[in-house]
Formats: structure tokens, C-alpha cells, sequence
């Protein structure tokens, strides 16, 4: 059975621009939530999306955007990048709140 | 709203020896606890997770952890820890409401160092 799959693994961005990352959650898993672990804040819940809604949201400003395909599939937005954006991207999915399953992550570099 | 507190930042052990990370929550709602360790350059596996039943939890690699409900902790624990064993470790909450669905609070992490 195939995992979270988020793509692309390593980005470098220049400060002003926007990104795109993509997850795949497993098959049969229709919630898909993200998450941003940096070193000085940790891990911070970004937002969920289940059957192609927003069910929940963390504090985040607007330029973090996402939403979810009707195959689950996401993806998440950061418009107009800054230096302190730079973090690992998890992504995570759950077939229900019993433990979310991660992917091995993007890991974004602002410049 | 929920809290996490690791409240080892890194534990140092040597290969063999017992160790125990512990994690305290607050939270006002009834909650799922769960464990994942990080390795380096990777994202997190779920070692384990108390949803209800029995408050011992065992993983299949060793470790275990009890939920206390009184004393609002679910510390981790592994008799005889080896090499592999080292990474950073989280504990994470979740509100058992459904309609929250797969939020997670996390702690600090504490950092696993395990030497020869």
C-alpha cells in the first residue's frame, strides 16, 4: 500500500514569489492536513481539508492557501514567499482522527 | 484549546540502558494522544497512539507509553534502547470531537540521543 506522497521533495524560491506543493494521501483516505516544522516554532498545524472542504484552520496569515481535488489529492499555496516561510511542509492523511499518516516532506528554501 | 509540554528537550542514554520521555498535556475536551518519531531528513512515524481501551500502549519496536488521565501525561518508555533508536521524538493530541477531524498539537519534540 503506497504512502503520502508529496512532491517535490527540495525547493529553493526567491522571496517575493509563490509555490505550489502536492500531496497524495493513501488511497481510501479522504482527510488530508498540513502541517510547517521549523526550528523555532516547531510543528504548527496549517489546515485540513476533508471530501474537498476546509474543516479546520491554524493561525496562519492568508497567503497560505490549499485545497483538495475530488480524487483527496491536495495541494498548498504560499503566495508571496518570505525568509521566515523556509520550513519542512508535512503532509499528512487519516481514513479518521485515529492518528494521521505523513509524508517525508517538502522541504522549502526562500531565498 | 490544547497543550503539549515534552518536558526533556534531549535525553542522552547509552545503548542498552532504560529511558523515558515524557510528555504532560492540557486540554478541556477528552483527547487522543499518540507518539511519532522523526529521523533525520524524514517525516514522522507513528510509533503509537491511546484512543481507549487499556492505558498501556505498546509499539512493535519496544516502546510503550501510559496514558494518566489524573496526572494529564503520557510518557514514553523503552526498557533496553539501542542504536537506531535515535531521533527526535514527538508527542501530539488530538481533540476525540470528530468534527475537529486530524488536528494535531504537537509538544517540543525531545531529541533521543542514544550512544555506544
Amino acid at each position: 500500500k503506497a504512502g503520502v506522497t508529496q512532491t517535490p521533495r527540495y525547493l529553493i524560491k526567491t522571496r517575493g514569489q509563490q509555490v505550489t506543493l502536492s500531496c497524495s494521501p493513501i488511497s481510501g483516505h479522504r482527510s488530508v492536513s498540513w502541517y510547517q516544522q521549523t526550528p523555532g516554532q516547531g510543528l504548527q498545524f496549517l489546515f485540513e481539508y476533508f471530501s474537498e472542504t476546509q474543516r479546520n484552520k491554524g493561525n496562519f496569515p492568508g497567503r497560505f492557501s490549499g485545497r483538495q481535488f475530488s480524487n483527496s489529492r491536495s495541494e498548498m499555496n504560499v503566495s508571496t514567499l518570505e525568509l521566515g516561510d523556509s520550513a519542512l511542509y508535512l503532509c499528512a492523511s487519516s481514513r479518521w482522527s485515529g492518528g494521521p499518516t505523513f509524508g517525508s516532506g517538502t522541504r522549502l528554501t526562500v531565498v | 484549546a490544547q497543550s503539549v509540554t515534552q518536558l526533556d528537550s534531549q535525553v542522552p542514554v547509552f545503548e542498552e540502558a532504560p529511558v523515558e520521555l515524557r510528555c504532560n498535556y492540557s486540554s478541556s475536551v477528552s483527547v487522543y494522544l499518540f507518539w511519532y518519531v522523526q529521523y533525520p531528513n524524514q517525516g514522522l512515524q507513528l510509533l503509537l497512539k491511546y484512543l481507549s481501551g487499556s492505558t498501556l500502549v505498546e509499539s512493535i519496536n519496544g516502546f510503550e507509553a501510559e496514558f494518566n488521565k489524573s496526572q494529564t501525561s503520557f510518557h514514553l518508555r523503552k526498557p533496553s534502547v539501542h542504536i537506531s533508536d535515535t531521533a527526535e521524538y514527538f508527542c501530539a493530541v488530538s481533540d476525540r470531537n470528530q468534527t475537529s477531524g486530524s488536528r494535531l498539537t504537537f509538544g517540543e519534540g525531545t531529541q533521543l540521543t542514544v550512544n555506544p
